[in-house]
């Protein structure tokens, strides 16, 4: 299986604040890469789809980038709406694996 | 828009066989992977398997021997079995669309069911 690994694992920040999360594949993914948001008690949404394409409907503060084994996700100016925890997934190889999540935490 | 909505025993005992449905209601059953997905409490994200609209099964290496997902597609429905589950198979299950987007790979999961919240307790 593929092993998705992201930083950090948790992070606080203020409305407004630049935010950045790196997922790493254990091998080469190409950009079969998915972002997925999850605010507590519900369902992830995707997000990005693959490594920096927006899904319908994201605000466009939200980007991704990178290719191979490193990827980003970067919110441009954090919102209220957007505390909650972040999901990478590799889409290049069935068992589908995903990352263990990045807590975004008001400050 | 596509709704999936999901149902089956929140409770087992173990050794017991976890159990549940979703359904999908507004949109095309066919041209997509149904896949289940689950969330331990507190914990991340793990991939248990899907199934084509043709019936073609993948399954979480883990996972596989103990795992059965069907469609019924004239129902636009399908299903997943967990046997002999344990303390360790508490989790929220989740079902998903999976969205190829090529050939090989590339699948994205853009809607998902409410989430059922399975117990595994003697």
């Amino acid at each position: 299986d593929i092993q998705m690994t992201q930083s950090p694992s948790s992070l606080s920040a203020s409305v407004g604040d630049r935010v950045t999360i790196t997922c790493r594949a254990s091998q080469s993914i190409s950009t079969y890469l998915n972002w997925y948001q999850q605010k507590p008690g519900k369902a992830p949404k995707l997000l990005i789809s693959p490594a920096s394409s927006l899904q319908s409907g994201v605000p466009s503060r939200f980007s991704g980038s990178g290719s191979g084994t490193d990827f980003t996700l970067t919110i441009s100016s954090l919102q209220p709406e957007d505390f909650a925890t972040y999901y990478c997934q590799q889409s290049y190889s069935t068992s589908w694996t995903f990352g263990q999540g990045t807590k975004v935490e008001i400050k | 828009q596509v709704q999936l909505q999901q149902w089956g025993a929140g409770l087992l005992k173990p050794s017991e066989t976890l159990s549940l449905t979703c359904a999908v209601y507004g949109g095309s059953f066919s041209g997509y992977h149904w896949s289940w997905i689950r969330q331990p409490p507190g914990k991340g994200l793990e991939w248990i398997g899907d199934i084509s609209h043709t019936g073609n099964t993948y399954y979480n290496p883990s996972l596989k021997s103990r795992v059965t997902i069907s469609v019924v597609t004239s129902q636009n429905q399908f299903s997943l079995k967990l046997s002999s589950v344990t303390a360790a198979d508490t989790a929220v299950y989740y079902c998903a669309r999976g969205r190829k987007d090529c050939s090989s790979g590339c699948l994205a999961f853009d809607s998902w069911g409410q989430g059922t919240l399975v117990t595994v307790s003697s």
